[in-house]
């Protein structure tokens, strides 16, 4: 079945350290790719989002692309800040008999110091 | 701001007793989730709805049932609580694109 797979956590950097979260997937369709965010107490936000095979979703400094190739969507940030810190979640959807499914891996917890 | 709420926001219930949560929406959208968070589990797919009257169950649905008699409106009740239902959860909206807009949360604590 489809599914998500991303690097445990938690990630500790310091401040303007560059920042990787692995993220790959499973799915038979043609999935659009997903990054969310947690800031704590909160719900998740929509981070970066990449529809196709090869597009690249940026939002904030952070990036991630499509990777059919090796079925992954890694998400990217060149500096990152204290405020970075929270849990990212990657995520697939895919088309489904009830409409459209998302399908969310467990989550990454950032922690980043000053 | 996709114009989710939830209520309540946080409540204590004490086991075998029923719960509804309430998830509202300002903006017309089709599709909606109801979502639990624990610890180690990620979030997982409760029960969604389709539209008016059409809903559907998600990987977790035991315990659970929901109705949709409007369209701004999707509720959630536990129909008789128990401790394992204590956990965090979130009302979920399906943007244009395919992605989901959340909602603030409700933590619900079975005693």
């Amino acid at each position: 079945g489809d599914s998500v797979t991303q690097m445990e956590g938690p990630v500790t950097l310091s401040e303007e350290a560059f920042l990787t979260i692995n993220c790959t997937y499973t799915a038979t369709g043609y999935p659009s790719l997903f990054w969310y965010v947690q800031y704590p107490g909160e719900g998740l936000q929509l981070l970066l989002k990449a529809t196709k095979a090869d597009d690249k979703g940026s939002n904030k400094g952070f990036e991630a692309t499509y990777r059919k190739e090796t079925t992954s969507f890694h998400l990217e940030k060149g500096s990152v800040q204290v405020s970075d810190s929270a849990v990212y979640f990657c995520a697939l959807g895919v088309g489904d008999t009830g409409g459209f499914k998302t399908i969310f891996g467990a989550g990454t917890r950032l922690f980043v110091k000053a | 701001d996709a114009g989710i709420t939830q209520s309540p926001r946080h409540k204590v219930t004490e086991t075998g007793t029923p719960v509804t949560l309430r998830c509202h929406q300002t903006e017309n959208h089709r599709y909606m989730y109801w979502y639990r968070q624990d610890p180690g589990h990620g979030l997982r797919l409760i029960h969604y709805s389709y539209g008016v009257k059409d809903t559907d169950k998600g990987e977790v649905s035991d315990g659970y049932s929901v109705s949709r008699s409007k369209t701004e409106d999707f509720l959630l009740t536990l129909e008789s609580a128990t401790s394992s239902q204590t956990s965090v959860y979130f009302c979920a909206i399906q943007g244009a694109a395919y992605e989901q807009y959340f909602g603030p949360g409700t933590r619900l604590t079975v005693t």
